[in-house]
């Protein structure tokens, strides 16, 4: 399959809110509740953010919400803060066991 | 907390094997929730899931359908660890390398530290 489609770069100021789409399909994100949302710092591994679609790890701040619409899922960070400039991916269970990931979009704090 | 710390080789010649091990510490590999999974990440292909293994009464492996022919994961109780190997490597294959542990529903929530793999003669 087809990784998941991010848009490659999203901006804001610190103390707004952003929003970062992945389009998938009715085989991956619209099809099943396993969407996860992971930030990466430079030269660091992933973080987990979101899984489950909308679920938050403990320790994961409240700033950071997920959300889906029909095959499209959606991470929301409100108050933008500096520490959040970094990558972020989704990944989606694709059937078959096997997971895909989108291609990450960059955030910029400006 | 789950905690996983990754060793083997930073390099690795077309055509041999790259094997990599990640020890887990804070759970149990053959835990009856908890999944251990291989991932990667190079520019070119971004994040790719390789494979996983899991134990539910006996050992269950994953893998993504393009490595299967090429890709083994296995665990070792007593050294509370799993490993990956994967054979016949080409100069794709280059890429950071990832042991991540979550449970069998695809939460990726611990990571080890990464190790770049450069194949290369």
């Amino acid at each position: 399959q087809s990784a998941l489609t991010q848009p490659r770069s999203v901006s804001g100021s610190p103390g707004q809110s952003v929003t970062i789409s992945c389009i998938g399909s009715i085989s991956n994100v619209g099809g099943y509740d396993y969407v996860s949302w992971f930030q990466q710092h430079p030269g660091k591994a992933p973080k987990l953010l979101i899984y489950g679609v909308t679920k938050r790890p403990s320790g994961v701040p409240d700033r950071f919400s997920g959300s889906r619409s029909v095959s499209t899922a959606s991470l929301t960070i409100s108050g933008l803060q500096a520490e959040d400039e970094a990558d972020y991916f989704c990944c989606s269970y694709a059937g078959d066991y096997t997971v895909i990931f989108g291609g990450g979009t960059r955030l910029t704090v400006l | 907390q789950v905690q996983l710390h990754q060793s083997g080789p930073g390099l690795v010649k077309p055509s041999q094997t790259l094997s990599l091990t990640c020890a887990i510490s804070g759970d149990s590999v053959s835990s009856d929730r908890a999944a251990w999974n291989w991932i990667r990440q190079s520019p070119s292909r971004g994040l790719e899931w390789l494979g996983r293994t899991f134990y539910r009464s006996k050992w269950h492996h994953d893998y993504e359908p393009s490595m299967k022919s090429r890709l083994t994961i296995n665990s070792d109780t007593s050294k509370n660890q799993f490993s990956l190997h994967l054979n016949s490597v080409s100069l794709d294959d280059t890429a950071v390398y990832y042991c991540a542990g979550g449970s069998a529903a695809w939460d990726f929530q611990s990571w080890g530290q990464g190790t770049l793999v450069t194949v290369s003669a």
